[in-house]
C-alpha cells in the first residue's frame, strides 16, 4: 500500500529565507508525486508534479522539488519565501489503478512566514 | 480559468440525518473524486467515479455513502445517516485523465454533525 510521510508539522521561516519541506513516500512501483498547497478557506492547488524524466521539477510560484528514488523522497524547496507563501503544504503519491487514480496524502506541513 | 465548485460551503446537520454534498467538476473532465479531511488529520481518499460508475473506493466509503452524477454536470456525495465522526471537510476533485493528470480540487464543504 502507498503511504506518504511529512515529518514536519509546522515550519516557521523568515520572509526572504529559503524553505525546504520534506516528503517521504512508500510505493512499490514508480510513483506519481505531487505537491499541493492549501491557503485558508481555499481548496488544494497543485504546485508541481513528477511522474518521469528529469528528477528536478519546477512548479508554480517559484517552487521546485527533487525526486530521489534512493531516499524515497520528494522534497519541496523555494529559495526565497514571500509572506504569501504562508499556507499548508501537502505531498501526495498517486497510483494508476484499473480505472482510478486515488491520491494518498501526507499529513501536511503548515508554513508560517515571519516578517 | 475553469474550476471545481462545491456547495454548500458549510453544512450543519443532526446525527442520523441525510446530507447531500454537491460538486460541479470541470466541464471536460471524465474522472471524479471525493476526499475528506477530518480536522487535524490527513486528506483521505473516499471514492473515484468514471463512466457513471464507481471505479475505486476506500474502506471508509461504506454503505451509508453513495455518489451520483445525476445530470452530466453535477457530482454528488450522499451520506444517508450521518454520524458524529462524519464531521469533516469534504473535497471534490476532477481530472481529465489518469496517471500524471492533475486532479483539480474544489474549495470543500465543511460538514458538522451535531
Amino acid at each position: 500500500a502507498q503511504s506518504v510521510t511529512q515529518p514536519d508539522i509546522h515550519i516557521t521561516v523568515s520572509e526572504g529565507a529559503s524553505l525546504e519541506l520534506r516528503c517521504n513516500y512508500s510505493y512499490g512501483a514508480t510513483p506519481y508525486l505531487f505537491w499541493y498547497v492549501q491557503s485558508p478557506g481555499q481548496g488544494l492547488q497543485l504546485l508541481l508534479k513528477y511522474f518521469s524524466g528529469d528528477t528536478l521539477v519546477q512548479g508554480i510560484k517559484g517552487f521546485e522539488a527533487e525526486f530521489k528514488r534512493s531516499q524515497s523522497s520528494f522534497n519541496l524547496r523555494k529559495p526565497s519565501v514571500h509572506w504569501s507563501d504562508a499556507a499548508e503544504y501537502f505531498c501526495a503519491v498517486g497510483a494508476q489503478g484499473a480505472a482510478g487514480n486515488k491520491l494518498t496524502f501526507g499529513g501536511g506541513t503548515r508554513v508560517l512566514v515571519k516578517p | 480559468e475553469p474550476e471545481v465548485t462545491q456547495t454548500p460551503s458549510h453544512q450543519v446537520t443532526q446525527m442520523g440525518q441525510e446530507v447531500i454534498l454537491r460538486c460541479v467538476p470541470i466541464s471536460n473532465h471524465l474522472y471524479f473524486y471525493w476526499y475528506r479531511q477530518i480536522l487535524g488529520q490527513k486528506v483521505e481518499f473516499l471514492v473515484s467515479f468514471y463512466n457513471n460508475e464507481i471505479s475505486e473506493k476506500s474502506e471508509i466509503f461504506d454503505d451509508q455513502f453513495s455518489v451520483e452524477r445525476p445530470d452530466g454536470s453535477n457530482f454528488t456525495l450522499k451520506i444517508r445517516s450521518t454520524k458524529l465522526e462524519d464531521s469533516a471537510m469534504y473535497f471534490c476533485a476532477s481530472s481529465a485523465g489518469l496517471g500524471g493528470n492533475e486532479q483539480f480540487f474544489g474549495p470543500g464543504t465543511r460538514l458538522t454533525v451535531l
